[in-house]
């Protein structure tokens, strides 16, 4: 999508492995977003950031870490990877929390 | 606890057969109420955002409705290429943060 960028787009790692997914935007947009979307549960927040490092947990969030050193890059770790973990993970935008997000294409995670 | 719950789970219409999709919502204090697109491999795309109840809005075959319980998506005349999955959001009051239903999946057959 115009204005974010997740990378990689698919990646499969080993159990215990850790793991950094990237979101890059170009919209200078202060608030950053991941989600992991998975069958039966829909989208559900892991974590996200209303400025340059600020964040926050969203509902999800054991197991994962992020950080944010500049407006335009969002980086979600996961410390050591487990099964569980398999998802597929989105990077969302916004400009002030409020209006429509803009979302990712989103990054393919599989954990063996 | 704040929840959306959407309805149908999956929709399979005839083309040119009108339907509703359903989003029922109990998020404290909801700021905005919104409506994503979604296509296999991709990331959703926004449709809607509604704020307060009694809204409505527009957008080709989609017409978005809210009350102070829940919304509708009406699909007009559906095409095959309006298949995809249909995404509901709530924003809860006093945070950045949205609530997601897990969507219905819509098939229009031609």
């Amino acid at each position: 999508d115009a204005g974010i960028t997740q990378s990689p787009r698919h990646k499969v790692t080993e159990t215990g492995t850790p793991v950094t997914l990237r979101c890059h935007q170009t919209e200078n947009h202060r608030y950053m977003y991941w989600y992991r979307q998975d069958p039966g549960h829909g989208l559900r927040l892991i974590h996200y950031s209303y400025g340059v490092k600020d964040t926050d947990k969203g509902e999800v969030s054991d197991g994962y870490s992020v950080s944010r050193s500049k407006t335009e890059d969002f980086l979600l770790t996961l410390e050591s990877a487990t099964s569980s973990q398999t998802s597929v993970y989105f990077c969302a935008i916004s400009a002030d929390g409020i209006y429509g997000y803009t979302f990712g294409s989103g990054t393919r995670l599989t954990v063996v | 606890e704040d929840q959306v719950t959407q309805s149908p789970e999956a929709l399979r219409l005839q083309e040119g057969e009108s339907s509703s999709l359903n989003c029922s919502y109990t998020v404290s204090g909801l700021r905005g109420l919104f409506w994503y697109r979604q296509d296999p491999g991709k990331g959703p795309e926004f449709l809607f955002t509604l704020y307060s109840a009694g809204e409505e809005k527009e957008k080709e075959r989609l017409k978005a409705t809210l009350t102070k319980k829940e919304s509708f998506l009406h699909i007009t005349a559906p095409k095959p290429e309006d298949s995809a999955t249909y995404l509901c959001a709530g924003l809860q009051g006093g945070s950045e943060k949205l609530v997601f239903g897990k969507g219905t999946k819509l098939t229009v057959n031609p």
